[in-house]
């Protein structure tokens, strides 16, 4: 399974944007990206996934790099809520369901 | 809609002691994935049952065994529990008409071993 490399927390302020980085140097040419979070107290949570274009949702933005070897998480507007670990995840589209977790990023938010 | 539930919530077992745990899926998913979190660490893939068949292991000893039943509700079993077992188990349900293989957590079980 390629390997992710994150920042292993980051600290924000309440209603500002946040940008939660992932580097993924190894990935291949059918690998999907894939974010969770996991809220304390919780199982993890899908966030988001895309493949080379960068994609929205209600939750987040994920913007993928041209070389597809680095990947951020956008939220454009924190909440406290948002504070979770957040985890990016390669999945190969021909593999097994199985998810590879890393250490993830711890995300503080601040009132 | 209901979501991932697992039963219990907490339970404390001693060194050798067998337990089981389990866990009901989403409706309409018929592949459950267990996953080991032990504290301050990422989840940890277990194995996968797909329509009552195991369909992918980590690397787990075989003391770690599973069961899907018809309904697709999962049993996950420990046998000779280790003091290393202490864990947070996590089970995921999925369908693989979902082409992106989004998995959708249960709240886990809290498993203390003494």
């Amino acid at each position: 399974d390629a390997k992710t490399t994150q920042p292993n927390s980051m600290e924000s302020n309440e209603e500002e944007p946040v940008h939660l980085p992932c580097n993924h140097s190894t990935i291949s040419g059918t690998d999907y990206i894939h974010w969770y979070r996991q809220l304390p107290s919780q199982g993890p949570e899908y966030v988001i996934h895309g493949l080379t274009s960068n994609v929205n949702n209600r939750m987040a933005s994920l913007a993928i790099a041209e070389d597809r070897k680095s990947s951020t998480l956008i939220l454009h507007r924190a909440t406290l809520r948002d504070a979770a670990v957040y985890y990016c995840i390669l999945r190969d589209v021909g593999g097994a369901q199985k998810l590879v977790f890393g250490q993830g990023t711890r995300l503080t938010i601040n009132p | 809609e209901t979501g991932v539930t697992q039963s219990p919530t907490h339970l404390i077992k001693t060194r050798g002691q067998q337990v089981t745990l389990r866990c009901s899926s989403q409706s309409g998913h018929n592949t459950v994935s267990w996953y080991q979190q032990a504290l301050g660490q990422g989840p940890q893939f277990i194995f996968q049952y797909y329509r009552e068949e195991e369909n992918g292991r980590g690397n787990f000893p075989p003391r770690f065994s599973g069961l899907q039943f018809p309904n697709y509700s999962s049993e996950l079993n420990v046998n000779a529990l280790e003091l290393d077992d202490s864990a947070l188990y996590l089970c995921a349900s999925s369908t693989p008409t979902s082409w992106h293989y989004e998995q959708y957590f249960g709240p886990g079980t809290r498993l203390t071993v003494t």
